[in-house]
């Protein structure tokens, strides 16, 4: 089974600074997503197939990466932005997720 | 527009059972895979639970497996989660998931399932 490793697991920053999370696998992976949650809600989708945003998130926000390491690149961070991020790929029947990492001011 | 309505959920003492729905509409429900993810408070999401389309096949993370079955009623457009034999730790909210690709793209808003000690 695939294991991803998110980190840093908290990243304070403040509005306007650059955001860089990464997701690591344990094996390779074809595609990975990212989704952002805030507190009370269920997680949304940003970034499928590693670097395609999904149609209306703002396209500061950036997913790239290949095999087993990946990133999600905020460029100027927006109070909204505030939040915890999740990485996820599908395996055979069933999907991982990563621990988040938590981006806060 | 997609919408998945979990319900079902509430307290349970350890040992016991629960049967959580997922009422499905504005997609063609019939023609989706579908999963259960859940959160424990303050903690990540953590998959639970996979159905074929058409019911064909199902997967189960370890963590569930043995006490927990998925199914569905397409007619109905309804998916189901029974749980047997819960535990302190299965405490979470548990989200119905639409998968789009490799990648959920739809959630429900999640319902809370608490099992008391």
């Amino acid at each position: 089974e695939i294991v991803l490793t998110q980190s840093p697991a908290t990243l304070s920053l403040s509005p306007g600074e650059r955001a860089t999370l990464s997701c690591r696998a344990s094996q390779s992976v074809n595609y990975l997503a990212w989704y952002q949650q805030k507190r009370g809600q269920a997680p949304r989708l940003l970034i499928y197939d590693t670097s395609k945003r999904l149609n209306g998130v703002p396209d500061r926000f950036r997913g790239s990466g290949s095999g087993t390491d990946f990133t999600l690149t905020i460029s100027s961070l927006e109070p909204e932005d505030f939040a915890v991020y999740y990485c996820q790929q599908r395996g055979h029947w069933l999907l991982t997720f990563g621990g988040g990492t938590k981006v806060e001011i | 527009q997609v919408q998945l309505v979990e319900s079902g959920g509430g307290v349970v003492q350890a040992g016991g059972s629960l049967r959580l729905s997922c009422g499905a509409s504005g997609f063609t429900f019939s023609g989706h895979d579908m999963h259960w993810v859940r959160q424990a408070p303050g903690q990540g999401l953590e998959w639970v639970s996979f159905i074929q389309y058409d019911g064909t096949n199902k997967n189960y993370a370890d963590s569930v497996a043995g006490r927990v079955t998925i199914s569905r009623d397409n007619s109905k457009n309804m998916l189901y989660l029974e749980m047997n034999s819960l535990r302190p730790e299965d405490t979470a909210i548990y989200y119905c998931a639409k998968p789009s690709g490799s990648c959920i793209d739809s959630w429900g808003q999640g319902i809370l399932v608490t099992v008391s000690s």
